[in-house]
């Protein structure tokens, strides 16, 4: 079965420095996808940023990068010149495709303070 | 364009009471999907659905029924709310595509 886990429930960082988020998951499919999810304290869920796995290049979205190591199982987000509003929960969430359908399988999740 | 919308966004409940939670999309999307999030847990799928007229049980769906007799609607319900269900319930849709789930704004729900 597939699972993802995030091993950091709470990380804290200083306001204009990086930190990384870390994800492992558990699959046995060749081709798929991973995201990160946001949700501030507002409870939105905000999608922050996705990868393919089919693709070694790692994905980039303004300050929010990832680490994609598909060997290794692991997809950590890298958040850079750290502001306040960053802070929130951040999930790291895998898709789930059996039988043509999609589903999401989600991990617990990290809560990130960011420090003025 | 409004999205995914949850209705109610706050309810408590009495043990033994039941309930209905809306989603309503307006994005033509296939794919609907009911989730919870308690602490420490993350999000755990109830019940989904790939299309008007057919649902599917999730990871948690004890306790719950769902219904899409409208392609744009995804109803949850509670019969009989039993304080374990005390928790955030998300609504989110997906086309075909690759682009991530829209979510809804979210229900906290209370069982006292």
């Amino acid at each position: 079965a597939q699972t993802v886990t995030q091993s950091q429930p709470e990380m804290s960082v200083q306001e204009a420095e990086t930190v990384t988020l870390s994800c492992t998951y558990d699959t046995s499919e060749s081709d798929y996808y991973l995201f990160w999810y946001k949700q501030p304290p507002s409870r939105q869920m905000i999608l922050v940023i996705r990868q393919e796995a089919y693709k070694q290049q790692n994905a980039t979205e303004n300050r929010f990068s990832v680490n994609f190591q598909k060997a290794a199982k692991s997809f950590s987000l890298k958040i850079s010149d750290s502001q306040l509003g960053d802070a929130a929960m951040y999930f790291c969430a895998y898709r789930v495709t059996t039988s043509g359908t999609y589903k999401y399988i989600f991990g617990t999740g990290t809560r990130l303070k960011v420090l003025a | 364009n409004a999205g995914v919308t949850q209705t109610p966004k706050f309810r408590v409940l009495k043990t033994g009471q039941s309930m209905t939670l809306l989603c309503a999309q307006d994005m033509n999307h296939e794919y609907m999907y009911w989730y919870r999030q308690d602490p420490g847990m993350g999000l755990r799928l109830i019940h989904y659905s790939v299309g008007e007229g057919t649902t599917a049980k999730g990871e948690v769906p004890d306790g719950y029924n769902v219904s899409r007799l409208k392609k744009q609607n995804f109803l949850l319900g509670l019969e009989s709310a039993a304080p374990s269900q005390t928790s955030v319930y998300f609504c989110a849709s997906n086309s075909l595509s690759n682009y991530g789930y829209t979510f809804g704004s979210g229900t906290r729900l209370t069982v006292v």
